[in-house]
């Protein structure tokens, strides 16, 4: 069975904290990405990864960066946490067909 | 950047009523899926549709693909409570193999 795995379902951080968001998969998939999902607007891209320790900038990079340094491991950090930053974000992977997602980190910037 | 426009944004129907999704954009795309997405779970595929045109089924729901591939929808028939739910469309990126996701529509079927 297809497994995503986010390390917390819900996070609540205080402004100007660095935040790390991890996320493993089992599915041997090159591509990984990173969404955030705020009611409205869908999922927004972030930042995405094609192979490991590279990375390309999605939509809405800014306030973000990323690490994949094994295939199956991609982190998202919050360099300096803002309020404007809570919201759900998603993290997925993809072979050729179908993306595959973790359950979600439900995050809040007091 | 590649956007896509569902509509409408919300729906709220009673069990029984048919409903029609729609997912454009000003972009042409090499293919398209639909997803649904149920509270606190991550988005589950339903659909990829890849040539201009084409019309799928599953079960009571009907996807199909514009002719210019730039626009899909989502017709549902007797919708269901088990229905409800959040529908995403999503548009491929091509050689980067990143989805674009749409707006999202929150559909609600009251038993």
């Amino acid at each position: 069975d297809v497994k995503v795995t986010q390390s917390s379902r819900y996070l609540v951080k205080r402004t100007g904290e660095k935040v790390f968001l991890e996320c493993v998969q089992d599915m041997d998939h090159e591509n990984m990405f990173w969404y955030r999902q705020d009611p409205g607007l869908g999922l927004r891209l972030i930042y995405f990864s094609y192979d490991v320790k590279m990375k390309e900038k999605g939509d809405i990079p800014e306030g973000y960066s990323v690490s994949r340094e094994k295939k199956e491991r991609f982190s998202l950090i919050l360099e300096s946490a803002s309020t404007n930053q809570t919201s759900m974000y998603l993290c997925a992977t993809r072979g050729n067909t179908e993306a595959f997602f973790g359950q979600g980190t439900r995050l809040t910037v007091v | 950047t590649q956007l896509l426009e569902q509509s409408p944004q919300f729906l709220s129907i009673q069990e029984g009523e048919n409903l029609t999704v729609y997912c454009n954009s000003s972009s042409v795309f090499s293919s398209l899926q639909w997803y649904r997405q149920e509270p606190g779970e991550g988005p589950v595929l339903l659909v990829t549709v890849v040539t201009g045109g084409e019309v799928k089924k599953l079960k009571r729901l009907t996807f199909q693909f514009g002719d210019a591939r730039k626009d899909s929808s989502l017709h549902i028939t007797a919708a269901q409570p088990g229905d409800t739910g959040l529908y995403l469309c999503a548009g491929d990126g091509g050689a980067t193999n990143k989805l674009i996701f749409g707006t999202g529509t929150l559909l609600a079927v009251q038993p």
